[in-house]
């Protein structure tokens, strides 16, 4: 079963820009399709976007256009979530989630999560 | 896209059912075969348990169960066990994922 491994937490003033990386950990990054889904304190979880690496294909939840790009390196079986413009907003749990294969809509793996505050 | 709308909270003793709605439109929950739900512990990452509508991945006890009529999803938690008090979440993809607004489910 594969893992998804998350960076650490973050703590980014206002108007800057965050990256969170997800590290894929016993089987190929080639084989899956990664979401990013966030939660902000006492809120639920939203879906911000996806790639599918071996496409190199990304999708973001219209929200989200513009202000977060995701990308993939496959040379670590790593996906990255960057996210711009912050604001206090942005506070919250950041997950990667992801399934083996194309052509499966759901999410049945995934990482332990990063918080990131955004304080001045 | 807004969020799904579902109850709040919703709470049953040990061994009752309970059954959260998830309310869409004919663009999400009502057009969508792919609706899942998650159950969410605080603290730890959510958990898969019901897929393309209806459908368990392994490990998921058989007490949980989902369906969908017109543009609402339903998961129905049967033989409400301590260990199922969490928060669940519905999610439905047409092109992007959506999901609900989340139901908090307390066992008596």
């Amino acid at each position: 079963q594969v893992l998804l491994l998350q960076s650490g937490a973050e703590v980014k003033k206002p108007g800057s820009s965050v990256k969170v990386s997800c590290k894929t950990s016993g089987d190929t990054l080639n084989s899956y399709t990664i979401s990013w889904v966030r939660q902000a304190p006492g809120q639920g979880l939203e879906w911000m976007g996806r790639i599918i690496p071996v496409f190199g294909t990304t999708k973001y939840a219209k929200k989200f256009q513009g202000r977060v790009m995701i990308t993939a390196d496959e040379s670590t079986s790593t996906v990255y979530m960057e996210l711009a413009s912050l604001g206090s907003e942005d506070t919250a749990v950041y997950y990667c989630a992801g399934r083996r294969d194309v052509g499966y809509f759901y999410m049945d793996v995934w990482g332990k999560g990063t918080t990131v505050t955004v304080s001045s | 896209q807004s969020a799904l709308t579902q109850p709040r909270s919703v709470s049953g003793s040990p061994g009752q059912s309970v059954t959260i709605s998830c309310t869409g439109t004919s663009s999400d929950v009502g057009g969508s075969n792919y609706v899942s739900w998650y159950q969410h512990h605080p603290g730890k990452a959510p958990k898969l348990m019901i897929y393309d509508v209806n459908k368990r991945p392994s490990g998921v006890p058989d007490r949980f169960s989902g369906s969908k009529s017109g543009n609402t999803a339903s998961l129905t938690i049967s033989g409400l066990q301590a260990e199922d008090e969490a928060d669940y979440y519905c999610c439905s993809y047409v092109g992007t994922y959506v999901f609900g607004t989340g139901t908090k489910v307390t066992v008596l």
